[in-house]
């Protein structure tokens, strides 16, 4: 991907598990944000975290910035299958605020 | 939030001809939109930075008179995929940032699902 990467690649988990996918990116960055997006459709904004964040929370989304790693995590916790999609970082760079992805992370919650 | 509308959502062209898709900010005013391509089961790739006015800037890789960007007005942007072939069948995403101030997301179109047969 033209930023990063982010593994795994792919999640199969059962319903009501826990998910969690990481993210890398290269660049020093203005926020990191994370986005879901179901076979062929548009993207769904999840949630934003700037880079003077740490960690922050959306319903059952949890997500962490290191920026000293470079990394993120996005928890989702108690699973559905509706949350079977694919899941992209994406991050907005201090410079021209370009918006790059990661390379997704396909996950499918078995019911 | 911010509401970014795309033009058309679905589109089937002969190999050979143009297709021009439209990316417009209702509600707020883009100097700088973005546009994304994305084949299936891979990330979105930027292509271009469309800058209200002036050219766009294109990513390395990315051929500028294959993919004409055109930002006339503040609200507007389109993306014309000229001489298609079924390589060029992919999904179009454009974007455009809110204030950079607010420090906020960006705004995504609904995209748009080019097809050269």
């Amino acid at each position: 991907s033209q930023q990063g990467e982010e593994d795994p690649q792919a999640l199969s988990i059962q319903e009501g598990e826990n998910a969690t996918m990481n993210c890398s990116y290269k660049t020093s960055i203005n926020n990191l944000q994370w986005y879901r997006q179901n076979s062929g459709r548009g993207l769904v904004h999840l949630i934003l975290i700037r880079s003077n964040e740490r960690e922050k929370h959306s319903g059952r989304l949890r997500v962490t910035l290191d920026t000293s790693k470079k990394s993120s995590s996005l928890l989702i916790t108690a699973s559905r299958a509706a949350d079977t999609a694919s899941y992209f970082c994406a991050t907005t760079n201090t410079g021209g605020f370009k918006t790059i992805f990661g390379a997704g992370t396909r996950l499918f919650v078995k019911a | 939030g911010a509401v970014v509308s795309q033009h058309p959502s679905r589109v089937i062209c002969k190999s050979g001809t143009s297709v021009k898709i439209e990316c417009r900010s209702l509600d707020f005013q883009a100097t700088t939109m973005f546009w994304y391509r994305q084949f299936p089961k891979q990330s979105l790739m930027l292509m271009a930075t469309s800058n209200e006015g002036s050219k766009a800037t294109y990513e390395q890789g990315v051929e500028k008179d294959k993919f004409l960007i055109n930002h006339a007005s503040l609200t507007l942007s389109t993306l014309t995929v000229t001489s298609a072939h079924p390589e060029d069948s992919s999904f179009y995403i454009c974007s455009a940032n809110g204030d950079p101030l607010e420090n906020t997301e960006a705004f995504f179109g609904q995209g748009t699902r080019l097809t050269v047969v």
